[in-house]
């Protein structure tokens, strides 16, 4: 089975701009969840997706929002981009039920803001 | 509130070495635990998770409740066994907190 697979791998964006991501999970895998991952506050959970419906949700503001297509492949975006946002954001997918924590993870998307 | 803490930034040893990597969790309920690792240029994947009591290339972790601890240990480290571990606590769903990582460097 191929795995998880994010685009683009890296991006440069400038504040204000908004930016989409998108994750394709390993095929029959049901949920999508995604991590920002920084230097200063490591791997921090932003949402999970399960058959379409956002199931979690972390602390992050309205910037951050998603959504799950029928396919199961999944995009992130965020809006009005601060110099804060600059991250890997990793996408992982798991069957969806029944949870048993077991992620597998993309390699991420680089996105730098300037 | 669900808090995973890693207090070694970075754990160097021997190869040969018996190996500790600590981890400290704080949950209301019962706690699911894990231990997710990443190998240099690889990615972050699932090394053990606590319901499973199973032993991983020879990594074994014991979750224990009266200390609120989780440690993965090894017996006897060898140099493939360098990578950045999490730990790892799972609420509800597929939302995993993580803790900061801790790297294993093991020498020759």
């Amino acid at each position: 089975k191929a795995g998880v697979t994010q685009t683009p791998r890296y991006l440069i964006k400038t504040r204000g701009q908004q930016v989409t991501l998108s994750c394709s999970p390993i095929s029959g895998h049901r949920s999508v969840s995604w991590y920002q991952q920084t230097p200063g506050q490591g791997l921090q959970f932003l949402f999970e997706y399960f058959s379409e419906t956002q199931r979690n949700k972390g602390n992050f503001p309205g910037r951050f929002s998603g959504r799950q297509f029928s396919n199961s492949r999944s995009e992130m975006n965020v809006s009005t981009l601060e110099l804060g946002d600059s991250a890997l954001y990793l996408c992982a997918s798991s069957p969806g039920t029944p949870n048993t924590g077991e992620l597998f993870f993309g390699e991420g998307s680089r996105l730098t803001v300037l | 509130a669900q808090r995973v803490t890693q207090p070694e930034k970075l754990l160097s040893v021997f190869k040969g070495a018996p190996v500790e990597l600590k981890c400290n969790y704080s949950y209301s309920g019962s706690p699911e635990l894990f231990w997710y690792v990443q190998y240099s240029r690889q990615r972050l994947q699932l090394l053990l998770r606590h319901i499973s009591r199973e032993s991983i290339k020879g990594f074994t972790a014991d979750l224990n409740k009266g200390e609120t601890s989780f440690h993965l240990k090894k017996p006897f480290a060898q140099e493939e066994d360098s990578a950045m571990y999490y730990c790892a606590l799972s609420g509800y769903g597929n939302k995993l907190v993580f803790g900061a990582g801790t790297i294993l460097r093991v020498k020759s």
